[in-house]
């Protein structure tokens, strides 16, 4: 079974600053998907960057970064120029290929709490 | 952009009675939707995955019989707690794709908070 870890359970970060969140994962899937999700205070999760593990390129979402490390099964997260709408839980999660008969499945880690201070 | 609507937004109810989540996909057909739980500082574990007009499928550990899943339509998913007790009280997710939007196209409703008392 896969699994993920963010060990961070929290972090804060000046505004304007840049902050990276670590996230680790097991897994003996060769082939598969990662993703970082936000939630807010209202709950709602929202997609903020993907990345395919087939891809040695990492993935650039405006002020959001990954650093995808295959091998070492790291994929972190760098946010640039951080702004006091960043304020959220980010949930790391895995997905690996589906295959026939497969579950689409979405494994999340615990989440980081990130507060950005004025 | 897609929208998903749950309902409600939190709900209260007497131990040993049973409540009905809806879950709504707004612009899109979702072929394909997710129920999530979430503890406190937890992450969100999937509890099943419902395709329309089928049966859903649970993820182990999850009773089939207690949390009743019907994806009746491709715009609805319900999530029925029977008999709940105070230990189902939690915070439940659900999410929607639309048909040939893996791996990406997941679009999450609000949450709903339930309290068993």
């Amino acid at each position: 079974a896969q699994t993920v870890t963010q060990s961070q359970p929290e972090m804060s970060v000046q505004e304007a600053e840049t902050v990276t969140l670590s996230c680790t994962y097991d897994t003996s899937e060769s082939n598969y998907y990662l993703f970082w999700y936000k939630q807010p205070p209202s709950r709602q999760m929202i997609l903020v960057i993907r990345q395919e593990a087939y891809k040695q390129q990492n993935a650039t979402e405006n002020r959001f970064s990954v650093n995808f490390q295959k091998a070492a099964k790291s994929f972190s997260l760098k946010i640039s120029d951080s702004q006091l709408g960043d304020t959220a839980m980010y949930f790391c999660a895995f997905m690996k290929l589906l295959t026939q008969g497969g579950s689409e499945k979405l494994v999340f880690g615990k989440g980081t709490k990130l507060t950005v201070n004025p | 952009g897609a929208v998903v609507s749950q309902h409600p937004s939190w709900v209260i109810c007497k131990s040993g009675t049973s409540v009905k989540i809806e879950c709504r996909s707004l612009d899109f057909q979702a072929t394909t939707m997710f129920w999530y739980r979430q503890f406190p500082k937890q992450s969100l574990m999937l509890m099943a995955t419902s395709n329309e007009g089928s049966k859903a499928t649970y993820e182990q550990g999850v009773e089939k019989d207690k949390f009743l899943i019907n994806h009746a339509s491709l715009t609805l998913s319900t999530l029925t707690v029977t008999s709940a007790h105070p230990e189902d009280s939690s915070f439940y997710i659900c999410s929607a794709r639309a048909y040939g939007l893996y791996p990406y196209g997941y679009t999450f409703g609000s949450g709903t908070r339930l309290t068993v008392v």
